[in-house]
């Protein structure tokens, strides 16, 4: 089974709009990690955002949040206030267990294109 | 500033040639990470060393793929006889040891390889 889920592969959003993506994930473990990474074209691996599994608030780092619903085991990034420089592929990223082991499990992506 | 330097950037080879790709952190670190990205499936992880040590190395696809941390600032991921279908990008990523409870990881650039 899949545990992490990224079930659109494409997404087009108007500059200056707000867009979510969507991430699904599967963990019978208490405690883990969600992370969200972003990969442009000139095809480098960018880290955008985290979001524990005991965490209160959901995570915003600047124009990004990470809509945490834990009872769904959703974690959605929320792009705010689109540029055209956003346009790249999206990861969905987690990780299990305490401490220790930090080894990632990646979804598919996402392709996200901007549109001017 | 991602920390890792990888090379080659670009690698064309033909069928049967040994393949050899560097990676080299360039900030503190206690894990590193070898993955590969393809179309068909995704980012895989490969190969991971803790503290230089190889941990798990079961997503190395055969016996044809090896990879060695002789040092924390080196590490290396080789491929003989390359075939076709390792055609892929080579990532390196580490994990900084700095105190950090997110466990994020930080990519190279990533070498493409090109098997003819």
């Amino acid at each position: 089974a899949q545990k992490i889920t990224q079930t659109q592969p494409g997404m087009f959003v108007q500059e200056k709009e707000a867009v979510t993506l969507d991430c699904t994930y599967d963990t019978s473990d208490p405690s883990y990690g969600l992370f969200w990474y972003k990969q442009p074209s000139s095809g480098e691996m960018i880290f955008l955002i985290y979001q524990g599994s005991y965490d209160q608030q959901n995570a915003t780092e600047g124009r990004y949040s990470l809509n945490f619903q834990k009872a769904r085991k959703s974690a959605n990034l929320v792009i705010s206030a689109s540029q055209l420089g956003d346009s790249a592929m999206y990861f969905c990223a987690m990780r299990e267990g305490r401490g220790g082991s930090y080894i990632p499990t990646f979804g598919r992506g996402t392709s996200l294109i901007v549109h001017p | 500033d991602a920390g890792v330097i990888q090379s080659p950037r670009h690698e064309v080879t033909e069928m049967g040639q040994e393949v050899t790709l560097r990676c080299k952190p360039i900030s503190g670190h206690d894990s590193l990470f070898w993955y590969r990205q393809t179309m068909m499936r995704g980012l895989e992880l490969l190969i991971y060393f803790n503290n230089n040590v190889p941990i798990d190395d079961s997503g190395m696809p055969e016996d044809r793929f090896s990879a060695k941390m002789p040092n924390a600032s080196f590490s290396t991921l080789k491929i003989q006889p390359s075939e076709p279908r390792d055609s892929a990008v080579y990532f390196c990523a580490i994990h900084r040891d700095q105190g950090r409870v997110t466990g994020e990881l930080f990519f190279g650039e990533g070498s493409r390889l090109t098997v003819l």
